[in-house]
């Protein structure tokens, strides 16, 4: 049960894209569509922000898109503002009743 | 308001023991699959345990295995993790979560573990 692979940290300037990404293997994100996204402000629990690899739940602005290629799954947030600053969380399943998150990744809007 | 409210975290020797308890408000608990999820200071988040709503599916990280005991309540709409055995490694911020079949949608503000001598 690994950790999926994510940068430490991005950063992009207000009106900006950036994109995180989440590599995990042929057993996790490769094999099931179950990748989600979470942001989390200091402090705080997490928020659901993409699920099924690229789908929104209701109120997320669209903004925020997910895809996935292969083993690797990605975020984007295009139209960078400054509240998107904040820690983003892949979670993937691995089969056989077992998830995964991803290590993080620290978003600095410049 | 949907809710969620952990308890029960706190100081804790290697070797010894502690519950943690999520009270849930605001939706129906006795149909949610509801989580536990950790998060060790400046570290990122890992997934610990799973039940579903009626106790028949329980699954665990490799990490807890045989260490934490997960259980539910749907009388008292609450979560439990019986953590034993507790090592400096499970130092964490301690989240209960609910699962919406896609996505874990619902969570709550956290209880800090911390084991050490």
């Amino acid at each position: 049960q690994s950790a999926l692979t994510q940068p430490r940290s991005v950063s992009g300037s207000p009106g900006q894209s950036v994109t995180i990404s989440c590599t995990g293997t042929s057993s996790d994100v490769g094999a099931y569509n179950y990748v989600s996204w979470y942001q989390q402000y200091p402090g705080k629990g997490p928020k659901v922000m993409i699920y099924d690899v690229s789908k929104r739940p209701s109120g997320v602005p669209d903004r925020f898109s997910g895809s996935k290629s292969g083993n690797t799954a990605s975020l984007t947030i295009s139209g960078l503002q400054a509240e998107d600053e904040a820690d983003y969380h892949c979670f993937a399943y691995a089969g056989s009743h077992i998830w995964v998150f991803g290590g993080g990744t620290k978003l600095t809007v410049l | 308001e949907v809710q969620l409210v952990e308890s029960g975290g706190g100081l804790v020797k290697p070797g010894g023991s502690l519950r943690l308890s999520c009270a849930a408000s605001g939706f129906i608990f006795s149909s949610s699959t509801m989580d536990w999820v950790r998060q060790a200071p400046g570290k990122g988040l890992e997934w610990v345990s799973s039940i579903n709503r009626d106790s028949a599916y329980i699954y665990y990280a490799d990490s807890v295995k045989g260490r934490f005991t997960i259980s539910r309540d749907n009388a008292q709409n609450s979560l439990y993790l019986q953590m034993d055995s507790l090592r400096p490694g499970d130092t964490a911020v301690y989240y209960c979560a609910r699962w919406d079949g896609a996505a874990l949608d619902i969570w709550g503000h956290g209880t800090m573990v911390i084991v050490s001598s």
